[in-house]
């Protein structure tokens, strides 16, 4: 299974919003509501922002947010935050029972 | 609140087995899945596999022929074995556990570091 494709690398400045695309295929992404986003800072374990295309774990900031739309998923950060300069990764069910990954996005702030 | 650990060798010789186990505190081994996860370093992330006490077992299609998971409820802990290792296997190795009918990998472990190397 191929990982999904994201952008290497989206940057903004304090307080902006930016979007962080996620593209699969209709066997994954675009067969399923089970998309995921995680961050990772480095030298840490990723962590849970949405789930299930556009849920947000308790505890989690709402300027984080999903969605979908056919083969591509999104997480988009509003307001920009310096503590929001990580690594994030998609990750999507598929159709072989299994579950695949994206190429993984470094988040700048500017 | 739960937390899970990973532990083993951290160091594997090429062609021989790789084994870790994941302890799990704080939840219920039975309501969930268990998965592994890997990852190199400086490299994206890699689901291995995952499975719960009711015996569905699924693997990476990529790595299906060398990977056995398991559960030890009487110990709360999930075991990964991954056989015929190369130094394509280094990575960090985390196990998270997974929400049924979701796609919440949620909490982590910490990780640990595997190198293959003779």
């Amino acid at each position: 299974q191929s990982a999904l494709t994201q952008p290497a690398s989206v940057s903004g400045s304090p307080g902006q919003s930016i979007t962080i695309s996620c593209t699969g295929t209709s066997s994954d992404v675009g067969g399923y509501h089970y998309v995921s986003w995680y961050q990772q800072h480095p030298g840490k374990a990723p962590k849970v922002m949405i789930y299930d295309v556009s849920h947000r774990p308790s505890g989690v900031s709402d300027r984080f947010s999903g969605s979908k739309s056919g083969n591509t998923a999104s997480l988009t950060i509003s307001g920009l935050q310096a503590e929001d300069e990580a690594d994030y990764y998609c990750s999507s069910f598929t159709s072989s029972d299994s579950f695949v990954f994206g190429t993984g996005t470094k988040v700048t702030v500017l | 609140q739960v937390q899970l650990q990973e532990s083993g060798p951290g160091l594997v010789k090429p062609s021989e087995t790789l084994s870790l186990t994941c302890s799990v505190s704080g939840d219920s081994i039975n309501d969930y899945f268990w998965t592994w996860i890997r990852q190199p370093a400086g490299q994206g992330l890699e689901w291995i596999g995952r499975t719960w006490t009711r015996g569905n077992t699924d693997y990476n299609p990529s790595l299906k022929s060398r990977v056995t998971m398991s559960i030890d409820t009487s110990k709360n802990q999930i075991s990964l074995r991954l056989s015929s290792v190369t130094a394509a296997d280094t990575a960090i190795y985390y196990c998270a556990k997974l929400f049924l009918h979701s796609s919440r990998f949620d909490p982590w472990g910490q990780g640990t570091l595997v190198t293959v190397s003779s």
